[in-house]
Formats: C-alpha cells, structure tokens, sequence
C-alpha cells in the first residue's frame, strides 16, 4: 500500500517557468489537499478537493492551480513560478470529514531562483 | 477564522525527562478535533495524537499525553520519558472542516 505518493521529490526552477506537482493516492480518500510549509509558518493551505471535481481556496491560493478529474490523483500547478514560491510542498489525503487522520507524502523541496 | 498558535518555536530535553509543548487555538465550532503531528528530519509526517473536542477525558498514546482545556482553548502536548527519536519538529493542528497547523516547536533530545 503506497498511500501518498508525491512527485518529484526536489525541484530547481528559474522565475517564470511553469510545472506541476504530483500527487496520487491508493487509499480511495474524497479529501485531499495541498499545503506549503516554510520556517516559522508551519504548514499552510494552499487548495482542497472534496471530491473528485470539487476544489475550494485555502489560506494561500494565489499563484497555484489545482484540478481533480478522479478520486486518485490531486495535482498542483504553478502556472509562473516566482522565488516567494520557494517551499516545501506536502500533499495530504483523508477519508472525509472531521478527525479523519490525514496522510502526507513525502513532500517535495521546490526551489526558485 | 480559524488560527492555531504555538509560542515555542524550541524546546531542549535531557533524555528520559519531560518536556511539555503548548497550543493555543481559535474556532468558532463546537465540533472540532485536534492532532498533534510529528515532523523528524526526514520531514515525513506522523500523527502523534488525537483528541475529539467533545470528550473531556486527556487523549494518551503510549509516552505521549495532552492536557485539553476546551474553554482556555489550549491543547498542550506532554512527552514522558524523551528519547533521542522524539528530536523532531511538532505541529499541532485543528480540524473543524479544514485542517490548519501552527508554526512547530523544534524538540532536541539531549543524550
């Protein structure tokens, strides 16, 4: 059982460029999420899905995409990526709901220069 | 709103002795739960704990225990007994409909 499986695991782009996170997971939960984590900020939410084709903002959306065409997969889009985008990214999954544990993946060290 | 708050950005134990780490937080639901996570070095996240919002009895897992004051709206985290694989980063966060963490508290364990 993989869980979350988020890649890649680093990524080094130049101001400007586009890419996309991936994120999937086998454990067929509806919720899943992004957050990006930075020092001395914790972890914060960028976008959530309910469901597959259901997304909604979280506390920092601007600058990032999000779609959910099937339960599995949650990917995160930076459409033009800037330094302040320097983070580390986590993908989350849950079975829906409140107290359901949330599951993380490995996270991915996204640099921008 | 909903803010989750954590005022020690580090803690220091000697093995086998006690740290405790607080949380404060802010919701306007009735029901709600909180967790404390676990972030070693290798940044995988590990839920800790959980505690329901509606039960008044202190959630424990084995050298971890909280101490939930529900009106203070406070939810420390206590580690019994530390050992050198409690150093890690520690998150606690709230769930009422989205999950929301505060900023961590660095935990090093002495030898």
């Amino acid at each position: 059982n993989a869980g979350v499986t988020q890649t890649p695991k680093f990524q080094v782009l130049k101001t400007g460029q586009s890419m996309t996170l991936q994120c999937a997971q086998d454990m067929n939960h509806e919720y899943m999420s992004w957050y990006r984590q930075d020092p001395g900020m914790g972890l914060r939410l960028i976008h959530y899905s309910v469901g597959a084709g259901i997304t909604d903002q979280g506390e920092v959306p601007n600058g990032y995409n999000v779609s959910r065409s099937t339960t599995e997969d949650f990917p995160l889009r930076l459409l033009s990526a800037a330094p302040s985008q320097t983070s580390v990214y986590f993908c989350a999954s849950s079975s829906g709901g409140v107290n359901t544990e949330a599951f993380f993946g490995q996270g991915t060290r996204l640099t921008v220069v | 709103a909903q803010t989750v708050t954590q005022s020690q950005p580090e803690m220091s134990v000697q093995e086998a002795e006690t740290v405790t780490l607080s949380c404060t937080y802010d919701t306007s639901e009735n029901n709600y739960y909180l967790f404390w996570y676990k972030q070693p070095p290798s940044r995988q996240m590990i839920l800790v704990i959980r505690q329901e919002a509606y039960k008044q009895q202190n959630a424990t897992e084995n050298r971890f225990s909280v101490n939930f004051q529900k009106a203070a709206k406070s939810f420390s985290l206590k580690i019994s007994d530390s050992q050198l694989g409690d150093t890690a980063m520690y998150f606690c966060a709230l769930d009422d409909y989205k999950l929301s963490f505060g900023a961590g508290t660095t935990v090093t364990v002495r030898a």
